[in-house]
């Protein structure tokens, strides 16, 4: 079963402006992590953030996540046109478990 | 170089016949995965192990069969029990109790 569902399924935005993602997912995790995937190739790690965290930045990348809310949010700013790609959220729950990916926001970040 | 290595990258079969998808290691990564992607769709686990000579059924196993005999090696067997195969397979990795696995590259299948 997926456990995260991403919203919105598809974005179109301009070269500059900032894309914001969301992810819900529905039981207890131990981490939520978001992947970039460029059409037909692997999945390329974006970042993780655990579940006793509320905030995390990497570069361009700003990622949230509530636990009571059960919902994590994925900003890029100052997208660029490379930024175009599908973005996944994963969690995994406690005791080792695989990860369970939602079904993706597709990204395309117009020049 | 340290990664994943999946092939072929594209594969072709007919319908009713057996195919064996490649996934090769050398991170020395004790668990592996296999998941299926279909267009516009997340990704749905298949079989994971997480040490040698042993694995377990993901979400959707029916009609796919794994071997797991060395720590480097997970290939995956599309059977013709899988009524719909044609997709695109994900092989990862990770460290024993890592949180973050590592993907190859995929393999798309297409059964005519």
């Amino acid at each position: 079963s997926q456990q995260g569902e991403e919203d919105p399924q598809a974005l179109s935005i301009q070269e500059g402006e900032n894309a914001t993602m969301n992810c819900s997912y529905k039981t207890s995790i131990n981490n939520l992590q978001w992947y970039r995937q460029n059409s037909g190739r692997g999945l390329v790690h974006l970042i993780l953030i655990r579940s006793n965290e509320r905030e995390k930045h990497s570069g361009r990348l700003r990622v949230t996540l509530d636990t009571s809310k059960k919902s994590s949010s994925l900003l890029i700013t100052a997208s660029r046109a490379a930024d175009t790609a599908s973005y996944f959220c994963a969690t995994d729950a406690q005791g080792n478990t695989p990860l369970v990916f939602g079904k993706g926001t597709r990204l395309s970040v117009i020049a | 170089d340290g990664g994943i290595t999946q092939s072929p990258k594209y594969l072709f079969r007919k319908e009713g016949q057996n195919v064996t998808l490649s996934c090769e290691q050398n991170l020395n990564h004790d668990a592996m995965y296999w998941y299926r992607q279909d267009p516009g769709q997340g990704l749905r686990l298949i079989y994971y192990s997480q040490i040698v000579n042993d694995f377990q059924k993901g979400d959707i196993a029916e009609g796919y069969s794994v071997s797991r005999e060395k720590k480097e090696s997970f290939p995956l067997t599309v059977t013709s029990a899988q009524k719909n195969p044609t997709a695109f397979y994900l092989c990862a990795s990770s460290l024993a109790g890592g949180p973050v696995p590592f993907f190859g590259p995929g393999t798309r299948l297409t059964v005519l």
